[in-house]
């Protein structure tokens, strides 16, 4: 069984310009989880999926950010414009079930870089 | 609000040596309590979790960790320490339908 995937590994941009993050969850799973880590902070709720409805997105930072989750499978999170403080590691995860007792599978992450 | 506190950023210890990585909770009621770990270019890894029962429990890698509700904490333990081990481990927090709180993580450093 295919884990969860990110796509790119690594984004480098210039401030202003746009950027959009890619993730495809565990097949089956309902629930997809957006998180990010500035460097040697700790990793930051930003959103939650149930399907294709947002059903907690109160970690987001800004309107500068827009997750969508199309038909309830993979889901994108663009960035636009980019910041430098945007820069971080976004992580995705994908879960079974919303309680949070239940394992959520971790993505590799991508690498953005905001110069 | 919860929150995680890993005390430690980076902890080097020798191969074979025991382990025990630091985690300290604040939440309000009952917590489900978890261990993560990211090897280098890896995606988090559950390594154990806690929600009831036992306050010792077991995970993969021959990792447990033991909750003590009186100091809020939730330390993470091995008895010896294989050089693969190397990695980054996250304490992380949550209950019902709360989403999770992490910790700053521990990077551990193991040394021949």
């Amino acid at each position: 069984e295919a884990g969860v995937t990110q796509f790119p590994s690594h984004s480098v941009i210039e401030k202003g310009q746009t950027v959009t993050l890619r993730c495809d969850p565990i097949s089956g799973h309902d629930n997809l989880y957006w998180y990010r880590r500035v460097m040697g902070k700790e990793i930051k709720f930003l959103l939650h999926f149930v399907k294709e409805s947002k059903q907690d997105e109160s970690g987001m930072p800004n309107n500068r950010f827009l997750a969508e989750r199309t038909g309830g499978t993979y889901s994108t999170l663009k960035v636009q414009p980019a910041e430098l403080e945007d820069s971080g590691v976004y992580f995705c995860a994908s879960s079974q079930g919303a309680v949070s007792y239940n394992e959520q599978f971790f993505g590799p992450g991508t690498r953005l870089t905001v110069l | 609000a919860q929150s995680v506190t890993q005390p430690d950023i980076h902890i080097t210890v020798s191969e074979g040596a025991s382990l025990e990585l630091r985690c300290n909770y604040s939440y309000g009621a009952t917590p489900y309590l978890f261990w993560y770990v990211q090897s280098p270019g890896q995606g988090l890894q559950l390594l154990l979790k806690y929600f009831s029962g036992d306050t010792l429990v077991q995970g993969i890698k021959g990792f447990e960790a033991e909750f003590k509700r009186s100091q809020s904490s939730f330390n993470l333990r091995k008895p010896s320490v294989h050089w693969s081990d190397a990695a980054e481990y996250f304490c992380a927090v949550g209950g019902g339908y709360q989403k999770v709180t992490f910790g700053t993580g521990t990077k551990l450093q193991v040394i021949p």
